[in-house]
């Protein structure tokens, strides 16, 4: 059974603090996801890994960074916290040919003040 | 411009009633459709997923149709229970599987 997990399930933290959200997956998945998830709107992707210490920018990456040194673990850093990253968190990850497959952990809600 | 546009945004229902919820996408090359199920506070669930060629699958309580001519889908939920309450995300993968589009979602409420 798959299982990802995420480091915190809420967050709450002040604008320009240095925030990091880790990501563990245990099915020696390739590729990992990062995406955040507000109210009426659909998932958006905002980093991907499709190896270790490989990224590319998904669609919303401005304000953000990652990390991925490890192949379970796939870490999303906030450089200067800003209110308008409040939002629910949410890794996935996926076999490599298989990225229509994601397994989502359960997510970190984040509020920065 | 690849979108996915679910209706409705909500829905209340009592326990034991069927329902349907719709998706219309706008997605080429259109690769497959999958719902999610996502409790409040949980990640995205899969409940079923539909390439081109299929037309209904069922897990359940949960049966899904999809028509590629129309570019639509629906959600159908059977005999409907407390535990369906949740929000209901059809998410369509496209350009050969490296990307998908996600809806923002129908949240369902049963009520007893």
């Amino acid at each position: 059974d798959v299982k990802v997990t995420q480091s915190s399930r809420y967050l709450v933290k002040r604008t320009g603090e240095k925030v990091f959200l880790e990501c563990v997956q245990d099915m020696d998945h390739e590729n990992m996801f990062w995406y955040r998830q507000d109210p009426g709107l659909g998932l958006r992707l905002i980093y991907f890994s499709y190896d270790v210490k490989m990224k590319e920018k998904g669609d919303i990456p401005e304000g953000y960074s990652v990390s991925r040194e490890k192949k379970e673990r796939f870490s999303l850093i906030l450089e200067s916290a800003s209110t308008n990253q409040t939002s629910m968190y949410l890794c996935a990850s996926s076999l490599p040919l298989a990225i229509y497959e994601q397994y989502f952990g359960p997510g970190t809600r984040l509020t920065v003040t | 411009k690849n979108q996915v546009e679910q209706s409705p945004q909500s829905l209340i229902i009592l326990e034991g009633k069927n329902c349907t919820l719709q998706c219309n996408y706008t997605v080429s090359p259109f690769s497959n459709l999958r719902w999610y199920k996502q409790d409040t506070g949980r990640g995205p669930v899969s409940l079923t997923i539909m390439t081109f060629s299929e037309n209904t699958k069922s897990n359940g309580r949960y049966t899904a149709t999809l028509d590629a001519d129309t570019k639509q889908s629906s959600l159908h939920i059977t005999a409907s229970q407390l535990s369906d309450s949740a929000s209901y995300i059809c998410v369509v993968s496209s350009g050969g599987y490296n990307k998908l589009i996600f809806g923002a979602g129908t949240r369902l409420a049963v009520h007893p």
